[in-house]
C-alpha cells in the first residue's frame, strides 16, 4: 500500500499565484519523520524540510511554508508568489522504522510549473 | 565540491552486460543508500547499508548487488543489465536513522 499520497501529478500556475501542494501519509508508528524535497529539471533531489511527529508547529521558510496536521495525516507545501524557479517536481516522504530502518518512502511527486 | 558524488553521470549499455554505479561521500555519515526512480514514479530503495559490515536489501534488490568499500563509499552494480533497469539512479547518505538524506546528482542509465 502506498505510504505517501500525493494526489496532484501535475500543477500549473501563474507566476505570483499561491499553491499548495498536498501530501497525506499513512504509518503506525507513533515516531516518525516527514520531508519535502525538490526535483527542478536538472534532476537532482534538494532537500527542503524534514519534521519530526511530536512537532506540529508550522514552518515558513521565505516564500515556502509547511502545515504538518497529525489529525489528517497531512503535510502540505505552499509556496506564496510562486516563480518560475519554482518549476520543478516536489516529493513528500515519510520516514518509519519499519523493515528498512527509517529508509524513505516517497511520494510519486507533483509537477509544479510556474510559468511567467 | 559536493558532499555525495556519483560516477558516471550518464551511461549507455547494452542487455547482458555487467556494470557499476559508484558513490562518494565527504559528510562522514555511516548510513549510504541506493534508490532508482522511473518517470512518473518516485524513489525506490534498492539497498541499504548502516555501516561497513551491515548491508540490507531494499524493496527491489533483484538484479543488482552492492558493495560497501569504506565508510565514504558505496557501489551498486548491475550483473546482468536487462531495459527495464533503465531509470534514473540516486545515491544518498544520513547521519543516522532518523536524520535527514542527503542526495548525490543521480545517475541516468539508459540499458539498449
Amino acid at each position: 500500500a502506498q505510504k505517501v499520497t500525493q494526489a496532484q501529478t501535475e500543477i500549473s500556475v501563474v507566476e505570483k499565484e499561491d499553491v499548495t501542494l498536498d501530501c497525506v501519509y499513512e504509518t503506525r508508528d507513533t515516531t516518525y519523520y516527514l520531508f519535502w524535497y525538490k526535483q527542478p529539471p536538472s534532476g537532482e533531489l534538494v532537500f527542503l524540510i524534514r519534521r519530526n511527529s511530536f512537532d506540529e508547529q508550522n514552518e515558513i521558510s521565505g516564500r515556502y511554508s509547511w502545515n504538518f496536521q497529525k489529525s489528517t495525516s497531512s503535510f502540505n507545501f505552499t509556496i506564496t508568489a510562486s516563480q518560475v524557479v519554482d518549476s520543478a517536481v516536489y516529493f513528500c516522504a515519510l520516514s518509519e522504522r519499519g523493515d528498512s530502518g527509517y529508509a524513505l518512502n516517497f511520494g510519486k511527486g507533483t509537477s509544479l510549473l510556474v510559468t511567467p | 565540491d559536493a558532499d555525495v558524488t556519483q560516477t558516471p553521470r550518464n551511461r549507455i549499455t547494452k542487455t547482458g552486460k555487467r556494470i557499476m554505479l559508484e558513490c562518494s561521500q565527504t559528510k562522514g555519515h555511516d548510513r549510504m543508500y541506493w534508490y532508482r526512480q522511473d518517470p512518473g514514479l518516485g524513489l525506490q530503495l534498492i539497498y541499504y547499508s548502516f555501516d561497513v559490515k551491515d548491508i540490507n536489501k531494499g524493496e527491489i534488490s533483484d538484479g543488482y548487488s552492492v558493495s560497501r568499500q569504506a565508510q565514504a563509499k558505496f557501489s551498486l552494480s548491475l550483473e546482468s543489465a536487462i531495459p527495464n533497469q533503465t531509470a534514473l539512479y540516486f545515491c544518498a547518505t544520513s547521519a543516522g536513522p532518523r536524520e535527514t538524506q542527503y542526495f548525490g546528482p543521480g545517475t541516468r542509465l539508459l540499458v539498449l
